[in-house]
């Protein structure tokens, strides 16, 4: 069976520090792994996802994530955030019946 | 390109009232379809989903029931609501195939008093 952990339900970052929100997972199939971001009162959005090519995905918004097999993990970093950044951050995997598994989700906060 | 659009954005009802919750998609054929909640602090909860017309399946039990009388057309509904039913429900659809990611509606904000 899939699962996706997500540390920390809650972030909080300074304006131009580094984002780091930490998603790992554990799968019986080849993962293919999501991030999305959620802002208030909004649908998701995709930032990015990994389907077994480079390790490392770029996504919107300066948004990156890199798949580490060794460690189950798929961590989503920003060098610098921004004000615009804060909102709630969910990961995914792509289970054996074809659907997603999400995370609890991480809600960014960025303070000024 | 491709939309999806929900309606309505926003809900009140009474407890024991029904409810219709309607998602369709543009611009696409043969979607699959989903239906999740987010309960208040809480994450995504499958609840329905749909690989075609007609074909429904269900992920947690409970009050709440779906249908697709169209391709593109998928409706929540519930004949009772509870107070539990409260929260946020998204519609998201992918294309056919394994490696595909799910795209969201902007989603309905029931809430049951």
């Amino acid at each position: 069976a899939q699962s996706v952990t997500q540390l920390g339900s809650h972030v909080s970052v300074s304006e131009g520090a580094l984002v780091l929100l930490r998603c790992n997972y554990s799968s019986s199939v080849p993962p293919y792994l999501f991030w999305y971001v959620q802002y208030p009162n909004q649908g998701l959005q995709l930032l990015l996802k990994y389907t077994s090519a480079a390790t490392l995905v770029k996504g919107i918004n300066g948004f990156e994530a890199e798949f580490k097999k060794s460690e189950t993990s798929f961590h989503l970093t920003k060098p610098s955030a921004h004000m615009s950044d804060a909102a709630e951050y969910f990961c995914a995997v792509r289970n054996a019946g074809n659907m997603l598994t999400f995370g609890g989700g991480t809600r960014l906060m960025v303070k000024p | 390109s491709q939309t999806i659009h929900q309606w309505p954005a926003t809900l009140v009802q009474p407890v024991g009232s029904p409810l219709s919750l309607e998602c369709t998609v543009e611009g696409t054929s043969n979607p699959n379809l989903y239906w999740y909640r987010q309960a208040a602090g809480r994450g995504l909860q499958l609840l329905f989903y749909s690989v075609g017309i007609g074909q429904i399946s269900s992920e947690v039990p409970q009050n709440l029931s779906a249908s697709r009388p169209q391709d593109r057309q998928f409706i929540l509904s519930s004949k009772k609501l509870l107070l539990s039913d409260s929260g946020f429900y998204l519609c998201a659809w992918k294309y056919e195939g394994y490696y595909n990611e799910q795209f969201f509606g902007p989603g309905t904000r029931l809430t049951v008093l």
